[in-house]
């Protein structure tokens, strides 16, 4: 099974920061990789896939890059409404995997 | 409008089984993929499951081979999970997503907000 590593577990950032999450795969995942954002309480939102393609909707302060093992999500300037937990997840191979989620917290 | 509707969790047994259950609507479902994913209280996102659009081909957590099968029929919108042998560590939130492109391989678009499943003696 392909393992799915996320950096760091928990950020502390604040307002209009700029922050990035990395995440690295076990083995070569191509670009099939997407990002999703999730609120205590509620179902992720899909916020990338293909590596790099924002999902209609999704503000463009988001952005994706990486191919191969190694991935980034990042904002480019933290808003109130982007505290959450994010998640990457391969679909290259069965079976698809999750990283273990990174918390971005109000420094 | 996209809906995806879960429904059959419940507390049952270790060693029971439960058969979860999606109903979709709001799109042509014999187009996409879809999955089962799931969530143990304050813990991370699990994929369980996938299957493909229209030839049924299908694969599976580790931790689930064996014990879950995925079906979708077609005719009804509907997709499920046949849970067998349950584990206390199945005791989780089971949600139905749907795949992100049509007749094509993505992330997930598209969630339900969830079934209840619970395993406990």
């Amino acid at each position: 099974d392909i393992q799915m590593t996320q950096s760091p577990s928990t950020l502390s950032a604040s307002v209009g920061d700029r922050v990035t999450i990395t995440c690295r795969a076990s083995q070569s995942v191509s670009v099939s990789l997407a990002w999703y954002q999730q609120k205590p309480g509620k179902a992720p939102k899909f916020l990338i896939y293909k590596a790099s393609s924002l999902e209609s909707g999704v503000p463009s302060r988001f952005s994706g890059s990486g191919s191969g093992t190694e991935f980034t999500l990042a904002i480019s300037s933290l808003q109130p409404d982007d505290f959450a937990t994010y998640y990457c997840q391969q679909y290259n191979t069965y079976p698809w995997t999750f990283g273990q989620g990174t918390k971005v917290e109000i420094k | 409008e996209v809906q995806l509707v879960e429904s059959g969790g419940g507390v049952v047994r270790p060693g029971g089984s439960l058969r979860l259950s999606c109903a979709a609507s709001g799109f042509t479902f014999d187009d996409y993929g879809m999955s089962w994913v799931r969530q143990a209280p304050g813990k991370g996102l699990e994929w369980v499951s996938g299957i493909h659009w229209n030839d049924g081909s299908a694969g599976y957590a580790d931790s689930v081979k064996g014990r879950f099968t995925i079906s979708r029929d077609n005719a009804k919108n509907s997709l499920y999970l046949q849970m067998n042998s349950l584990r206390a560590e199945d005791t989780a939130l089971y949600h139905c997503a749907r795949w992100g492109a049509k007749r094509g391989w993505s992330g997930v678009d598209y969630w339900g907000q969830g079934t209840l499943v619970t395993v406990s003696s």
